[in-house]
């Protein structure tokens, strides 16, 4: 299957930094990636969908000047969590479809903890 | 109410056992049905789609029950490889959105 990789895997910061995560669709042109954060024991929650080329759409109740998204190519989108705060700890992780959108592939996502 | 809910579990079994568990979805007009498998610290990994008749991959048999908005998955023969948290997944919209249970935990005992 396709592969999605993401960088870092994992990342300790101080409060008040700012935090990016590159997600690399490694094999195919992902026309669309997605981000999602996961906190301990719950559900996977969409912060919102890139497209190549155009400005992310986030879902509700996300701030899109803290997590900022940058969808340059087809292969890679970047999310950066800006003056992290301990409340951001969390497992992000983001998800790409090809052309035809009928899969989303995974990375294996970026564990946040933000001291 | 959230869109997709499941019972979180645990389901604990020994090995070798059959282990059934459903998840309900609240929005009637959603379209394509998932089961992922998340295993502890990991990403979600596909395991099976759910189609309307109902389907079977191996040891995983899924169903889908449009009238009563709910969706099963039922585990045979039990591995302690299974032994993971599995989460119903549904896209409702055409936009290709998925919305994610909060997952169930089957552990799968020697």
């Amino acid at each position: 299957g396709a592969v999605v990789s993401q960088h870092p895997s994992r990342v300790i910061c101080k409060s008040g930094t700012s935090v990016k995560i590159e997600c690399r669709s490694l094999d195919f042109q992902a026309t669309t990636m997605f981000w999602y954060r996961q906190f301990p024991k719950q559900s996977l929650m969409l912060m919102a969908t890139s497209n190549e080329g155009s400005k992310a759409t986030y879902e509700q109740g996300v701030e899109k000047d803290k997590f900022l998204i940058n969808h340059a190519s087809l292969t890679l989108s970047t999310l950066t969590v800006t003056s992290a705060h301990p409340e951001d700890s969390s497992f992000y992780i983001c998800s790409a479809t090809g052309q035809k959108q009928e899969t989303q592939y995974f990375g294996p996502g970026t564990r946040l903890l933000v001291l | 109410r959230k869109e997709v809910e499941q019972d979180p579990g645990p389901f604990n079994v020994p090995e070798g056992a059959t282990v059934a568990f459903n998840c309900t979805y609240s929005n009637s007009a959603s379209q394509s049905f998932f089961w992922y498998r998340q295993d502890c610290r990991k990403e979600p990994k596909l395991l099976m789609s759910v189609y309307s008749s109902g389907n079977e991959d191996g040891r995983f048999t899924a169903q889908l029950n449009r009238a009563s908005q709910y969706i099963s998955l039922l585990i045979r023969d039990s591995k302690l490889s299974d032994s993971a948290t599995y989460l119903c997944v549904v896209n409702t919209a055409n936009d290709y959105k998925l919305s994610f249970g909060a997952g169930t935990t089957v552990t799968v005992r020697a």
